[in-house]
């Protein structure tokens, strides 16, 4: 089993509607989530990182953690074309970052 | 610009010749990573620095692949008789540890993509 998995497809949305994100993690001590944003031949941005249990907003970004279920997920509202990228998750543990795959997002105008 | 620089961006080369990249983490982070991406995955993880002192060495970096860091500020990936195999994205990052049990945020650097041909 990997480490962080995001098994979604590519995810189109229209423009202005909401884009949900998910991700599940293997290690149930894992302390720490991260989402970055990377463009196509771009390097990853961080978008946010999330520590506790329930919610956690940044804009028009939702960071959710479940950590009983071992589970992450994205919520991007009010999406916009420049929200087109594909989203990685990442788990810290002792010090290195583990990734999943990542997610493509579409915004359709 | 105070964030996270690679050197060069971009590289080619021929498969047997070696080549060396560059890191220069943001200013008050003392810890550095390298990670490699491949086409369509996320970054994997290669190696750690906290200062000059390397901590952590991933399965992936095999022996033709060192890393150093000798005065605790930027720091040097090199890849010894390249493969074609080792074509791929080669990502740097730092932090500045926070203590505890929550680990660092990491920032990322643009990235060195490498083709070998």
């Amino acid at each position: 089993q990997k480490e962080v998995e995001q098994n979604s497809g590519p995810l189109s949305v229209p423009e202005g509607a909401i884009a949900s994100l998910n991700c599940t993690y293997s290690d149930r001590g894992s302390q720490s989530f991260f989402w970055y944003r990377q463009y196509s031949g771009k390097s990853p941005e961080l978008i946010m990182f999330i520590y506790s249990n329930g919610d956690k907003e940044d804009g028009r970004f939702t960071a959710q953690l479940n950590k009983a279920s071992q589970y992450v997920s994205l919520l991007i509202r009010d999406s916009q074309p420049s929200d087109s990228a594909t989203y990685l998750c990442a788990v810290n543990g002792n010090n290195r970052l583990a990734f999943g795959k990542g997610n493509q997002v579409v915004v359709i105008p | 610009d105070t964030g996270v620089s690679q050197d060069p961006r971009h590289k080619i080369t021929k498969r047997g010749q070696n080549v060396t990249f560059r890191c220069d983490p943001i200013s008050e982070h003392n810890r550095l990573y390298w990670y490699r991406q491949t086409l369509g995955q996320g970054p994997e993880f290669l190696t750690y620095f906290q200062n000059e002192a390397q901590l952590e060495k991933s399965r992936l970096l095999s022996d033709r692949f060192s890393a150093e860091r000798p005065k605790g500020s930027f720091s040097t990936l090199e890849i010894q008789r390249t493969e074609q195999g080792d074509s791929a994205m080669y990502l740097c990052a730092s932090s500045y540890p926070t203590g505890g049990k929550l680990g660092d945020t990491q920032y990322f650097g643009p990235g060195t993509r490498l083709t070998v041909l």
